[in-house]
């Protein structure tokens, strides 16, 4: 059983451009959530997609955005970046009838200069 | 809204003490509650859930229930090893399980 893949594991970016995060749930899974979590505190969640549509959202502006790809696949995109967008990005992957059980990815470490 | 506070640390103990990290959360409805540990290099894992009330997670020695009454979700380790050491966050979800919130995390740190 393949666990929960990420990519890139960093990544450096310069304030005002825009990233793509990627993330391949665990196989048979159909949710895909995205956390944001800055250096010594808690995941704090971006949102959920559930079947290809968004389903959850935190207190996360517009310019964070996701997409959730038919084979469940899923991409996290960050536009108009600023400092404070720095963290480590985790995905976590679970089905949809056991959602709250989350295996969670390794996270890109987004650095933003 | 929703939101988890969990106690401060760092924690230091010696091997074979007890252990409790206090959590209290703050919800709506009928949530699910999580103890999620992330050891030393590696990514978040899930330790144990309770989803209703009164409900007992179990897992690897740690112990935690679900106290609706009091609002708390405290962790528990009867003799604690050096293989412990870690970060540990206590989370909530939604009862639809369509959001979820966490703690800032626990440093633990068992010295033999």
């Amino acid at each position: 059983e393949t666990g929960v893949t990420q990519s890139p594991t960093h990544l450096i970016k310069t304030r005002g451009q825009q990233v793509t995060l990627r993330c391949s749930s665990q196989s048979g899974h159909n949710t895909v959530s995205w956390y944001q979590q800055a250096l010594g505190q808690g995941p704090q969640f971006i949102f959920q997609y559930y079947r290809e549509e968004e389903n959850g959202r935190g207190n996360f502006p517009p310019r964070f955005s996701g997409l959730q790809f038919p084979n469940y696949s899923s991409e996290l995109n960050v536009n108009a970046l600023e400092l404070d967008d720095s963290a480590l990005y985790l995905c976590a992957s679970s089905t949809g009838t056991r959602k709250v059980e989350q295996y969670f990815g390794p996270g890109t470490r987004l650095t933003v200069t | 809204g929703n939101s988890v506070t969990q106690m401060e640390g760092p924690v230091t103990l010696s091997e074979e003490a007890f252990l409790t990290i206090n959590c209290t959360y703050t919800a709506t409805g009928y949530p699910s509650l999580f103890w999620y540990v992330q050891y030393p290099g590696e990514g978040l894992q899930l330790l144990l859930k309770a989803t209703k009330a009164d409900d007992k997670g179990s897992n690897k020695g740690f112990e935690a229930t679900y106290r609706k009454e009091t609002t708390s979700f405290h962790l528990e380790k009867g003799s604690v090893q050096v293989s412990d050491s870690a970060v540990y966050f206590c989370a909530l979800s939604d009862q639809a399980g369509n959001q979820f919130y966490f703690g800032t995390g626990t440093s633990l740190t068992v010295i033999p």
